[in-house]
């Protein structure tokens, strides 16, 4: 199906376990993004990537690992999960024309136990 | 830094007056600020976006303002439908890097 999708919905993992967290566009966007949400702190950036192979930090980076090996894919992996990472983790993609605006997948939520 | 300030209440209305939702900003003039909808449990949907030499864009029901000297944005529900019912996310962006800085967002209830 066209769209952005995310892989799991939902996941509970133990403190400590390494999780990964699957996007997929099938638009060809450049761009990419990873954001979590958070009551209180709205939607803040945690990597984003300009183009395959290009990806940079965010506002909260620390325990998260991106990669970019296909324009399609930008998974975002938590190295040692920690309770304090249990959140909502949205993808985004943005094409490279004027436009600006981003779409985003249906979310993951996440639990760290 | 840039700041972002929407009303941290919600705004309850009842069905076919207009919702008026505010969004502030602090320090720089972004080039282009945008109106987001939430739903519970879903992704942010892109609604409207007005570059910073336009005062006012139209889409349909939806009306946006920017106001560089007040650093205010207003955007406007018309004849509002329980359905509009959602949060709404205010999105600057920030800088020439593509990444966008978000509001917390208002929830709008709209009675019927």
């Amino acid at each position: 199906d066209a769209g952005i999708t995310q892989s799991p919905r939902y996941k509970i993992t133990e403190t400590g376990r390494q999780v990964t967290l699957m996007c997929h566009q099938t638009w060809s966007h450049s761009y990419m993004f990873w954001y979590r949400q958070d009551l209180g702190h709205g939607l803040r950036l945690i990597y984003y990537s300009a183009a395959a192979d290009i990806t940079d930090k965010g506002e909260v980076p620390d325990g998260y690992v991106v990669s970019r090996s296909k324009t399609e894919n930008f998974p975002l992996t938590l190295e040692s999960a920690t309770r304090s990472q249990t959140s909502v983790y949205f993808c985004a993609s943005m094409g490279l024309g004027g436009g600006y605006e981003q779409y985003f997948g249906p979310g993951t939520r996440l639990t760290v136990t | 830094s840039q700041k972002i300030e929407q009303n941290s209440e919600a705004l309850n209305i009842q069905e076919g007056k207009t919702a008026t939702l505010t969004c502030n900003y602090t320090n720089y003039s972004p080039a282009y600020l945008q109106w987001y909808r939430q739903d519970p449990g879903r992704g942010p949907v892109f609604l409207l976006l007005i570059r910073e030499n336009e005062k006012e864009k139209r889409k349909e029901r939806l009306k946006v303002t920017f106001d560089t000297t007040l650093k205010q944005s207003l955007f406007h529900i018309t004849a509002s439908q329980p359905a509009d019912s959602a949060t709404y996310l205010c999105a600057l962006d920030a800088g020439n890097n593509r990444k966008l800085i978000w509001g917390l967002g208002t929830s709008l209830a709209v009675n019927p």
